[in-house]
């Protein structure tokens, strides 16, 4: 089986611009994380969703951050605009809603903002 | 609120030698579940092992095995026979069952170093 699948692996792009970052989940698992990584903070969840709605966004840095998921297959974050401290790589992972909640995770997307 | 301590940010074994991974943690949640995850250089996050807070048993799973210890607190992942490939970043993470939702904490991670 396929399992998370990110888009696109590396990024790099301007200040300002506006970034989006894809992820399918594993078919079959109902929960979808998303997650920075960074140096200094380590993994932080930002989002996560079940059963395609968003639960605990609590994690969001700011407005400038936002996250759909419109289909059980699919979800998207979106940055804009872009700044040079969203530099972190970002995981997508997902997970069926059974014990014990194990999460698989995407191999990520590693974002550079100049 | 749950937080998950790692204390050695870097740890050293030689091949074939068994290794712990030290993982304290602290929640308010009567019920919790503890797991494992490996990140290699090439920067996945590989899960490995879950543990269950009223599984009677260590979980084990091929080589990994986790040392459970309930009262202290603790859930130090064991490596035996350690191998060059498992040279990587480890981290050790837990969920609330009751109060956290699907969240789950992470430590700081240990990095693991295997010589040959």
């Amino acid at each position: 089986d396929a399992g998370v699948i990110q888009s696109p692996r590396h990024e790099v792009t301007e200040m300002g611009q506006e970034v989006t970052l894809r992820c399918k989940p594993i078919s079959g698992h109902n929960s979808l994380f998303w997650y920075r990584q960074t140096m200094m903070r380590g993994l932080e969840l930002l989002i996560y969703f079940n059963n395609n709605v968003p639960i605990d966004d609590s994690g969001m840095p700011e407005d400038r951050f936002s996250a759909k998921m419109p289909n059980a297959s699919f979800s998207t974050l979106k940055i804009q605009p872009s700044e040079p401290r969203d530099s972190a790589v970002y995981f997508c992972a997902s997970s069926l809603r059974t014990s014990p909640y194990e999460q698989y995770f995407g191999p990520g997307t590693r974002l550079t903002v100049t | 609120a749950q937080k998950i301590t790692q204390t050695q940010p870097g740890m050293f074994v030689q091949e074939k030698e068994a290794v712990t991974l030290d993982c304290t943690y602290d929640t308010s949640d009567p019920s919790y579940g503890l797991f494992w995850y490996k990140q290699p250089s090439s920067g996945e996050m590989i899960f490995l092992i879950y543990q269950g807070s009223y599984d009677q048993q260590n979980a084990t799973e091929g080589r990994y095995s986790l040392n459970f210890q309930k009262a202290r607190k603790s859930a130090n992942l064991v490596i035996s026979a350690s191998q060059l490939g498992d040279s990587a970043m480890y981290f050790c993470a837990m969920r609330g069952l009751e109060t956290s939702g699907s969240r789950l904490t992470f430590g700081e991670g240990t990095q693991l170093t295997v010589n040959p």
